[in-house]
């Protein structure tokens, strides 16, 4: 099947640095989505895309939907300590129903003061 | 507006033994979706319901896992007899709207199943 690849795996950062993500697929989406989770909590929305090309901010989160469809990255800027948790990417394939979405096996990120 | 409520929110089973996991979806939301992810690996698609219904069951492991939505409303997921790689956090998310709308998953916190 399917298969989302997100790099990094894990990232130790000090507080104030960027952040850079991605994930990349074998196939195209036609929706990429980024999602947190915190500790003891389910995972929560960031930003959605929804067209190739297309480049989305949040606050201090910026994200970008690839123009092969295969790909997608964000960034976080200047992070702080909040930012801890754990990132994910989601892709909605084309052929599957709304919400039936694949998920790549997070980014751990981790910021010292 | 209470969100998406998952219990128990832990559960330490032995193998063998059934588990039954609890979600309420977000009033009125017709979209009730299990996903699990296991240990340090990707979350993944169980099924999806709309109100009552199955629309989907394509990411269920096997027949040892049962998902019902009686009334629509909430929905409950039973592991009989449940297995030592069963173990993991499965999350229930809610969505309203129908087909096309693309409407936002709102996620639950997770029931982290451990299976001894």
């Amino acid at each position: 099947g399917q298969q989302l690849n997100q790099s990094p795996q894990s990232m130790f950062i000090q507080e104030g640095e960027d952040v850079s993500m991605n994930c990349t697929s074998s196939s195209i989406f036609n929706t990429w989505l980024w999602y947190k989770q915190d500790p003891g909590e389910g995972p929560v929305l960031l930003i959605a895309l929804y067209k190739a090309g297309e480049l989305t901010s949040n606050g201090r989160l910026t994200a970008q939907f690839g123009i092969t469809r295969k790909d997608s990255f964000l960034n976080i800027s200047a992070s702080i300590p909040s930012d801890v948790g754990i990132y994910f990417c989601a892709g909605q394939p084309i052929s599957d129903s709304w919400g039936k979405l694949q998920f790549g096996a997070g980014t751990q990120v981790v910021v010292t003061p | 507006e209470a969100g998406v409520t998952q219990f128990p929110s832990h559960s330490v089973i032995e193998k063998g033994q059934t588990v039954t996991l609890r979600c309420d979806p977000i009033s009125g939301h017709d979209n009730l979706y299990w996903y699990r992810r296991v240990m340090g690996k990707e979350i993944k698609f169980l099924l999806h319901f709309v109100k009552e219904s199955k629309q989907d069951e394509s990411g269920m492991p096997n027949n040892r896992f049962l998902a019902e939505r009686t009334g629509g409303t909430y929905s409950t997921l039973k592991v009989q007899p449940a297995e030592l790689e069963d173990s993991g956090v499965y999350f229930c998310a809610s969505s309203q709207g129908g087909p096309g709308t693309n409407e936002k998953l709102f996620f639950g916190s997770g029931t982290q199943l451990s299976v001894l």
